[in-house]
């Protein structure tokens, strides 16, 4: 029962432009919702999180975007750089936190 | 302050054989989840352990258990051992409580668990 999706599973921008990374989820319990970045051979890192109860959180070059009644979260990065190249995760808590599949983003130079 | 530790990294078993592998929280953390990752599926949540109890626990077979000692440390078994096993286990740390569970978790580096 996947309860966060992430229907893209790569993604290619070029350097300097703007990466738009898109998530779904089904439960309405979710109330916290957080991305994480994944390089080959490491865990997960933390990137940005949001609450429910917002719609943007902003933190430097990252952004998430939360559409509540349309259960869609959003990541973007702007402006995007080679270093941002990896595997992004999509995450939603409730009483346990659930991932998405990942989208593998490539920042061309 | 020392990340999450995940022994061993590397480990290669046979059909049919249990495995347990160990992960150690940042310190002050009492919240220890795994996640099974394979190629396509993601990270799939198996169990969460909060405070020596098994908190949440995900849609995977009975052949998957886990514990958690009063230091925090917890431990994964998986029992007779298929060949779709064979994936990237995390463990993520937080410190996450029942009344405040939302909060960043942070992962260790896996252990890469291959069956042959």
């Amino acid at each position: 029962d996947q309860q966060v999706k992430q229907n893209s599973p790569s993604l290619s921008v070029q350097e300097g432009r703007i990466s738009i990374l898109n998530c779904d989820y089904t439960n309405s319990m979710f109330d916290y919702f957080l991305w994480y970045k994944k390089y080959p051979a490491e865990g997960p890192t933390f990137l940005i999180s949001i609450s429910s109860i917002k719609d943007k959180n902003e933190d430097g070059r990252f952004t998430v975007f939360l559409n509540k009644s349309a259960k869609h979260l959003s990541l973007h990065i702007v402006p995007s750089q080679p270093g941002d190249s990896a595997v992004y995760f999509c995450a939603a808590s409730a009483k346990d936190m659930r991932f998405g599949a990942g989208t593998r983003l490539t920042v061309k130079p | 302050k020392a990340g999450v530790t995940q022994t061993p990294r590397y480990l290669i078993k046979t059909r049919g054989q249990q495995v347990t592998l160990s992960c150690s929280p940042i310190s002050g953390h009492r919240s220890v989840s795994w996640y099974q990752q394979t190629p396509g599926q993601g990270l799939q949540f198996l169990f969460e352990y909060f405070s020596e109890t098994q908190r949440n626990k995900g849609n995977f077979p009975g052949r998957f258990s886990g514990r958690q000692f009063s230091n925090s440390r917890s431990e994964m078994n998986v029992s007779t051992l298929e060949l779709g096993d064979s994936a990237l286990y995390l463990c993520a740390s937080s410190w996450g409580s029942g009344s405040n569970p939302n909060t960043e978790a942070f992962f260790g580096q896996g252990t890469r668990l291959t069956v042959v």
